[in-house]
């Protein structure tokens, strides 16, 4: 079935830590977004990619890096973890060929770091 | 650059009076517009978009350019519209990144 699937849903993880957001879409859809959720539940732009090997800063400064090495496929990155991290992330896609241009949203995942 | 407003984070309103969200945008090129609503637990979805001019679950919106608005209307609130609702901004026909407002959770009181 066409999906946006994001991994892991929750994760707890140690400051300091190394971790990547898996995001994966099967609508072969060329662009991609990550969002950051804050607890007031405002979306900030943290990353965009139009396509294969295309990345893009968002509008919020974001210590984390993403790739795009496969339409796919558009993991985040943190390679070492703070408190201040601890937020929901969200992944969506969209296919610019198609005139209505919706975005679909994964499920988040929930980031929480002690 | 693109910015969407919405001036209010919360909106309570009772079952069955209308309901109108607030949304303005600026952008200089031609906007595309979208209504996205996340209900409690579930993944944030498109509502509409000022393109297709539809009506959604009793949901309207209008582009006004002079304004620079797009407000939500719906004339008789249900409870199952209690969500969180964002106004969302594009360039045309997806040519720009999607940038969302603050959002507005709206509440329907029985």
């Amino acid at each position: 079935e066409a999906d946006i699937y994001q991994t892991p849903r929750y994760l707890v993880i140690g400051t300091g830590k190394k971790i990547t957001l898996e995001c994966s879409q099967t609508m072969g859809h060329d662009k991609m977004y990550w969002y950051q959720q804050d607890p007031g539940m405002e979306l900030h732009l943290i990353h965009y990619s139009y396509g294969v090997n295309s990345t893009e800063k968002g509008d919020l400064s974001s210590e984390s890096t993403v790739s795009r090495i496969r339409t796919e496929h558009f993991p985040l990155t943190l390679e070492s973890a703070r408190p201040s991290h601890t937020s929901q992330y969200l992944c969506a896609s969209s296919d610019t060929a198609r005139w209505d241009t919706e975005a679909f949203f994964g499920q988040g995942t929930r980031l929480t770091v002690v | 650059a693109q910015r969407v407003t919405q001036p209010e984070k919360l909106l309570s309103v009772f079952k069955g009076a209308p309901v109108e969200l607030k949304c303005n945008y600026s952008y200089s090129g031609s906007p595309e517009l979208f209504w996205y609503v996340q209900y409690s637990r579930q993944r944030l979805q498109l509502l509409l978009r000022h393109i297709s001019r539809e009506s959604i679950k009793g949901f309207t919106a209008d582009l006004n350019k002079g304004e620079t608005s797009f407000h939500l209307k719906k004339p008789f609130a249900q409870e199952e519209d209690s969500a969180m609702y964002y106004c969302a901004l594009s360039g045309f026909q997806g040519a720009q990144k999607l940038v969302f407002g603050q959002g507005t959770r709206l509440t329907i009181n029985p």
